[in-house]
């Protein structure tokens, strides 16, 4: 049974540009998380989504980000323009009735 | 707004021996539930045990154990026969029943000595 699936594992980027993470949740759970850590902030939460719908985006740090899930098997999280600060890695995870959550590989981000 | 507190940076633990971790959180709510987590230096993020608030009765899954102090807010983690695989960063995490979120306590980082 596949677990949640994450890509790119690694992005590495410059300054200015657009970065798309993306992210495949375990077929039928309902609830999506992005959440990010760093060093500095630890793991927090970005935005998570139930039956494809975002229900909570106010750990979203601004307007560089925004997140999409246009079906139930498929999210993304777009930064645009990336900045060396949102150098972090970036995980999404899912649930379904149960309040556990399973967790993605998560993505490595370097915004150079 | 909930908050989760782990007061241990790093911790050691010798082969086979036992270790507790600890964790204290901070909720308004009645109705939660509280989890460890382990990243190992592959950074994936693995469930180790889970708690429901309503449930008396501490949690254990084979080596872990939790003592659940609802009282005091308190949610410690103890690894019984520990093993070098056991070493990895562990998180405390809470989750309401009304919002499904998790909040991360700053994480222990536990080594484990031959």
């Amino acid at each position: 049974d596949a677990g949640v699936i994450q890509s790119p594992r690694h992005e590495v980027t410059e300054m200015g540009q657009e970065v798309t993470l993306r992210c495949k949740p375990i077929s039928g759970h309902d609830y999506l998380f992005w959440y990010r850590q760093t060093m500095m902030r630890g793991l927090e939460l970005l935005i998570y989504f139930n039956n494809n719908v975002p229900i909570d985006d106010s750990g979203m740090p601004e307007d560089r980000f925004s997140a999409k899930m246009p079906n139930a098997s498929f999210s993304t999280l777009k930064i645009q323009p990336s900045e060396p600060r949102d150098s972090a890695v970036y995980f999404c995870a899912s649930s379904s009735g149960i309040h556990e959550q399973f967790f993605g590989p998560g993505t490595r981000l370097t915004v150079l | 707004a909930q908050t989760v507190t782990q007061s241990q940076p790093e911790m050691s633990v010798q082969e086979a021996e036992t270790v507790t971790l600890s964790c204290t959180y901070d909720t308004s709510e009645s109705d939660y539930y509280l989890f460890w987590y382990k990243q190992p230096p592959s950074r994936q993020m693995i469930l180790v045990i889970r708690q429901e608030a309503y449930k008396q009765q501490n949690a254990t899954e084979n080596r872990f154990s939790v003592n659940f102090q609802k009282a005091a807010k308190s949610f410690s983690l103890k690894i019984s026969d520990s093993q070098l695989g056991d070493a990895a960063m562990y998180f405390c995490a809470f989750s309401s029943g009304s919002a499904r979120q998790l909040t991360f306590g700053s994480g222990t980082q536990l080594t484990v000595l031959p």
